[in-house]
């Protein structure tokens, strides 16, 4: 069954160094997603992408974030200078164009700033 | 913008008796609730959703219910197993984003 792949599993970084998290979504799917998870706290909504543009973003998504689509298959959400703040698990969904509802999550990117 | 809110955020049942879980939305907009599995080191799995023009949904042991003029939904798991021991998410959806409750971690002890 196609699954939602995640890289790295786990990274850790000092504070103000760039982090990429990267992500292959589904192959046939069109809409894309990252959401983070602080530790003991519910699943936050980042942004959303559709055809090479962002959809809608939320106010966590500020601009020390971006996403990518640098090929037919990568998914990328950059951090610019990461703060202590931003140490949370990120996930990466991805939805076909034909059920845009149903979001497939891969299994995440444990980012933690040291 | 959208408020969810998920109870309890912890459930123990024996093996074979039901759980439920129940969350609330504040976005009237909201139009499709989704409730996703999660496991211990692993991305949120959905396993079932409800459109908001259904009021019930079932797919075996799981069943879904909503309420839109309360806005709340819950979760029903019947004859559960220690397999079903896991973290579950309500979520809304309203635009393109999913907003999740807070999570009930699920125990079923045998």
């Amino acid at each position: 069954e196609p699954e939602v792949t995640q890289t790295p599993s786990h990274q850790v970084t000092q504070m103000g160094q760039e982090v990429i998290l990267r992500c292959v979504p589904i192959s046939n799917h069109l809409y894309f997603y990252w959401y983070r998870q602080i530790l003991g706290q519910k699943v936050e909504f980042l942004v959303s992408f559709y055809n090479n543009e962002i959809s809608e973003k939320s106010e966590i998504f500020d601009d020390q974030f971006s996403v990518e689509r640098p090929d037919g298959s990568n998914f990328t959400l950059k951090i610019r200078s990461t703060k202590l703040e931003d140490s949370a698990m990120y996930f990466c969904a991805s939805c076909p164009l034909a059920n845009y509802n149903e979001q497939f999550f891969g299994p995440g990117t444990r980012l933690t700033v040291l | 913008g959208e408020n969810v809110e998920q109870h309890p955020s912890t459930l123990s049942v024996q093996e074979g008796d039901s759980a439920v879980i129940k969350c609330t939305y504040s976005d009237s907009a909201s139009n499709y609730f989704p409730w996703y599995k999660q496991e211990l080191g692993k991305g949120p799995q959905l396993i079932i959703d409800i459109r908001s023009n259904v009021g019930e949904k079932k797919d075996q042991r799981i069943a879904v219910t909503l309420n839109k003029t309360a806005k709340h939904f819950s979760l029903h798991i019947t004859e559960t197993q220690p397999e079903d021991s896991a973290v579950y998410f309500c979520a809304a959806r309203s635009g393109y984003a999913l907003n999740f409750g807070k999570g009930t971690s699920l125990l079923v002890t045998p």
